[in-house]
């Protein structure tokens, strides 16, 4: 079956613009995670997203930094006036559930971000 | 807070040689932990895990035990091909459910 989808795969914008990630996890999957990978600071975890409860946020660098997700499935990240410090790949991931330890979870191929 | 401590990189084999990339976590509770890879140009893969104490994880020839006493999660392979040149993460998954990775290490195998 068709596994997680990411758009747009690259994108480049000028500091200061807002941008907009788009995320469709696995069908079925409730759990949806954001994640952020760049050179200096590796693999970040977000924000998290199951079902209808509120999301965790925990691990949005800044107030610039949202998301929302609709009807339980699309997911979008979007930060607004970039900074250069926002270049990196962003990952999306979803997964069955959040209750069980063992649910894996499945990552999309990524956004390229880069702020000029 | 949870925290996943992964062997330097890069790490240069020849075809056929053992591998071993060390993997330590500190986390509170009970975390599954994880082997993901990511192979030039692709995303993410999850490679193994482990979901508890002395479970041992294994695929495509890797594997990993779940060693609480050690608080470690050592990835083996016994004979590297050049098809497994990657970028492997450590990974643990607590109990607020995001996952935390290490630092990642590029693994090249030469033929």
């Amino acid at each position: 079956g068709a596994g997680v989808s990411q758009s747009p795969s690259n994108k480049v914008t000028e500091k200061g613009k807002d941008v907009e990630l788009r995320c469709d996890p696995i069908s079925g999957h409730t759990a949806l995670y954001w994640y952020r990978q760049s050179l200096g600071q590796g693999l970040e975890f977000l924000i998290y997203f199951q079902g209808n409860s509120a999301p965790d946020k925990s691990g949005l660098p800044s107030d610039r930094f949202s998301a929302e997700r609709t009807g339980g499935s699309v997911s979008t990240l979007t930060i607004q006036r970039t900074q250069q410090e926002d270049s990196a790949v962003y990952l999306c991931a979803s997964s069955l559930g959040g209750g069980a330890s063992s649910y894996e979870q499945y990552f999309g191929p990524g956004t390229r971000l880069t702020v000029t | 807070g949870n925290s996943v401590t992964q062997m330097e990189g890069p790490v240069t084999l020849s075809e056929e040689a053992f591998l071993t990339i060390n993997c330590t976590y500190t986390a509170t509770g009970y975390p599954s932990l994880f082997w993901y890879v990511q192979y030039p140009g692709e995303g993410l893969q999850l490679l193994l895990k482990a979901t508890k104490a002395d479970d041992k994880g294994s695929n495509k020839g890797f594997e990993a035990t779940y060693r609480k006493e050690t608080t470690s999660f050592h990835l083996e392979k016994g004979s590297v091909q050049v098809s497994d040149s990657a970028v492997y993460f450590c990974a643990l998954l607590g109990s607020a459910r995001q996952l935390t990775f290490g630092s990642g290490t590029q693994l090249t195998v030469l033929p």
